[in-house]
């Protein structure tokens, strides 16, 4: 059966600090792959979603970037982070249909 | 540009009681839409979509396309039932989701 792994699970950066957040699917092949974030008080925000390696495409201007160096891997990064980066980030995977499957997720606090 | 309301942050019914979650949406095509549920210390996962027209959980959504609604129903609420459900819809493709932005359902017993 398809797993989805996200890390790490909850993490403390200093503002200016570089992010990377990784996540994983397994038990599937070319899946396409999305990361959302949920500020506070606020739902579910597409940023990136992927189709196949090295293919982003990016939902909304903002500090972070998205890569995908193997086609069960996605990264989302970021080379200086902003306050306004913190939130819950969640990856998702799906199979071609619209049905979409999540990780854990990562707690980002920037301080 | 689509979009995805749910007008209740917070909705506390008894147990036993029906529950009736709203989810209204914009979109100029034919979407897709789901119910996704979050449990206390769980991850977030599909409930239902409006395709499957099927019963998870004693929970169903019809998809009303003339009032652009996906109400979720369950007509006898459970104490297990307390999480926060977010309605969500999709243009189809590899798109990404758009979601509401959720309501904290509790079930008091």
């Amino acid at each position: 059966s398809q797993t989805i792994h996200q890390w790490p699970a909850t993490l403390v950066q200093p503002v200016g600090s570089p992010l990377s957040l990784e996540c994983t699917v397994e038990g599937t092949s070319n899946p396409n792959l999305y990361w959302y974030r949920q500020a506070a008080g606020r739902g579910l925000q597409l940023l990136f979603y992927s189709v196949g390696i090295g293919q982003i495409s990016s939902e909304v201007p903002q500090n972070l970037s998205a890569s995908r160096p193997q086609d069960r891997q996605f990264i989302l990064s970021s080379k200086k982070l902003l306050l306004s980066d913190s939130g819950f980030y969640l990856c998702a995977w799906s199979g071609g249909a619209a049905s979409q499957y999540f990780g854990p997720g990562t707690r980002l606090l920037v301080l | 540009a689509q979009r995805v309301t749910q007008p209740e942050k917070l909705l506390s019914v008894f147990k036993g009681a029906p529950v009736e979650l709203k989810c209204n949406y914009s979109y100029s095509g034919s979407p897709e839409l789901f119910w996704y549920v979050q449990y206390s210390r769980q991850r977030l996962q599909l409930l239902l979509r409006h395709i499957s027209r099927e019963s998870i959980k004693g929970f169903t959504a019809d998809l009303n396309k003339g009032e652009t609604s996906f109400h979720l129903k369950k007509p006898f609420a459970q104490e297990e039932d307390s999480a926060m459900y977010y309605c969500a819809l999709s243009g189809g493709g590899a798109d990404g989701l758009t979601f509401g932005k959720g309501t904290h359902l509790i079930i008091q017993p």
